[in-house]
């Protein structure tokens, strides 16, 4: 069973187009994230939830507003895609407790390659 | 949240032991060092983490100094498919922040 689960793989679509990326975890775990990885291989993370409340949101552009409709799901709708936006971009949760420890584990999707055109 | 800084990159022959270094000289005294690998094209992978004492699991060991300033992770048999890069982070505050990593090469 596959613990994080990112949809689709692979997304390729226009400039100015609208687009969501879907994660899923089966792991029961309160927190999920959503990290940008460009082409340089920086991996930097833009928002968290935390039992479907946003908790970390770093400087990303309004256009990107996560949706979390239950705590196992965190999905990326991305409006207006510009060439920018085109990277890798990977869905994380992991078990919300005190700080540091077994607790701040995070468990990572398989990604999703986004292709602005 | 303190900083990390780790070699570019670092060669391993297949079989023997890979030694990566970490430094985190900032680092406060409830802070975990934390590693994370990720394989070309695939989502990063935890691999171990510590506070004070030495760790190991099924995958590595983990040393960390007496002063908490440095630490090494240690593949003791690497394989091939160890060939990854290797983020090494301490954790600040619910996030964590990945540097550039150690890009290691397992060799034949």
């Amino acid at each position: 069973d596959t613990a994080v689960s990112q949809t689709p793989k692979y997304l390729v679509t226009q400039m100015g187009n609208d687009k969501s990326i879907k994660c899923e975890q089966n792991l029961g775990h309160d927190t999920m994230y959503w990290y940008k990885q460009d082409s340089k291989k920086f991996l930097k993370i833009m928002f968290s939830y935390n039992n479907k409340e946003l908790i970390i949101n770093e400087t990303v552009p309004n256009r990107f507003s996560p949706k979390s409709p239950d705590k196992a799901h965190l999905n990326l709708h991305i409006n207006s895609l510009e060439l920018g936006d085109s990277a890798v971009y990977f869905c994380a949760s992991r078990r919300a407790g005190t700080s540091g420890g077994v607790s701040d584990t995070q468990y990572f999707g398989p990604g999703t390659r986004l292709t602005v055109l | 949240d303190a900083k990390t800084t780790q070699p570019p990159s670092m060669d391993c022959a297949e079989g023997r032991a890979a030694n990566l270094p970490c430094n985190h000289s900032t680092i406060s005294g409830n802070e975990y060092v934390y590693w994370y690998r990720q394989i070309h094209s695939q989502g990063p992978q935890y691999i171990i983490h510590g506070l004070k004492n030495n760790e190991t699991n099924e995958m590595a060991s983990l040393i960390i100094t007496e002063d908490r300033k440095s630490s090494t992770l240690i593949l003791p048999h690497a394989t091939l498919r160890d060939t990854a890069v290797y983020y090494c982070i301490v954790r600040g505050r619910g996030k964590l922040i990945f540097g550039q990593g150690t890009e290691l090469s397992v060799k034949p």
